[in-house]
């Protein structure tokens, strides 16, 4: 069955530190998201794609965070610099195309990040 | 703006116990509503969808949910809970246009053997 891949699955930094992280969506897929979970909330989306474009990315804290998916297959996540409170699970998903009724978002493991 | 509340933030339920979960919503437009679940050291997974028709979702793994668009509501349901059922639920709407898939906070479930 095909998956969404995030690596790497852990990453631990120190402040101040710039972090990436990458994700390869289920082959075919155009659209793709990354969204950000803080422990005991759900996820939230920080940057949806489409093909190799930015559809949305009014949440992503763009002084620290940028994003990128040139090819339009798959895309990474940086943050720099790293701080505190960016310690999180950051998801990536992907879906064929957006909206309904074919959209089901098909997430990855995740990235679990620890800034210290 | 769209927004989903989960009430619940943990329940502890015994084996073959009925299961209800609460979510409520808050969107103008058009609902397209999704539960997903997240096992134990896996990845989110979808559990069930509405777009629209039938308000009686049924889902994987016996789960069923209704919409109730008085209620503004889309409540998770499973008659009796297996203690695999043990998991992270989350509620969440997508907007008209199909960009924003905004989730409410999890309800943590946990089943006693």
């Amino acid at each position: 069955e095909a998956e969404v891949a995030q690596s790497p699955r852990y990453k631990i930094t120190e402040k101040s530190q710039a972090v990436a992280f990458w994700c390869d969506p289920i082959s075919g897929h155009a659209t793709l998201y990354w969204y950000r979970q803080i422990l005991g909330q759900g996820p939230e989306l920080l940057v949806q794609f489409q093909d190799e474009s930015v559809v949305d990315d009014s949440q992503l804290p763009k002084d620290r965070f940028s994003a990128e998916r040139l090819k339009g297959v798959d895309s990474t996540l940086k943050i720099q610099p790293a701080e505190l409170g960016d310690s999180a699970m950051y998801l990536c998903a992907s879906s064929l195309i957006p909206g309904p009724p074919i959209n089901e978002q098909f997430f990855g493991p995740g990235t679990r990040l620890t800034v210290l | 703006a769209q927004s989903v509340s989960q009430h619940n933030h943990h329940v502890i339920l015994s084996e073959a116990a009925s299961l209800e979960l609460g979510c409520n919503y808050s969107y103008g437009g058009t609902v397209n509503l999704f539960w997903y679940v997240q096992y134990p050291g896996q990845h989110l997974q979808l559990l069930l969808k509405y777009f629209s028709g039938d308000p009686l979702v049924k889902g994987i793994k016996g789960f069923e949910a209704e919409f109730i668009k008085s209620k503004f509501s889309f409540n998770l349901r499973k008659p009796s809970v297996q203690w695999s059922d043990t998991a992270e639920y989350f509620c969440a709407v997508l907007n008209n246009a199909g960009n924003m898939l905004t989730f409410g906070g999890g309800t943590r479930l946990m089943v006693k053997p």
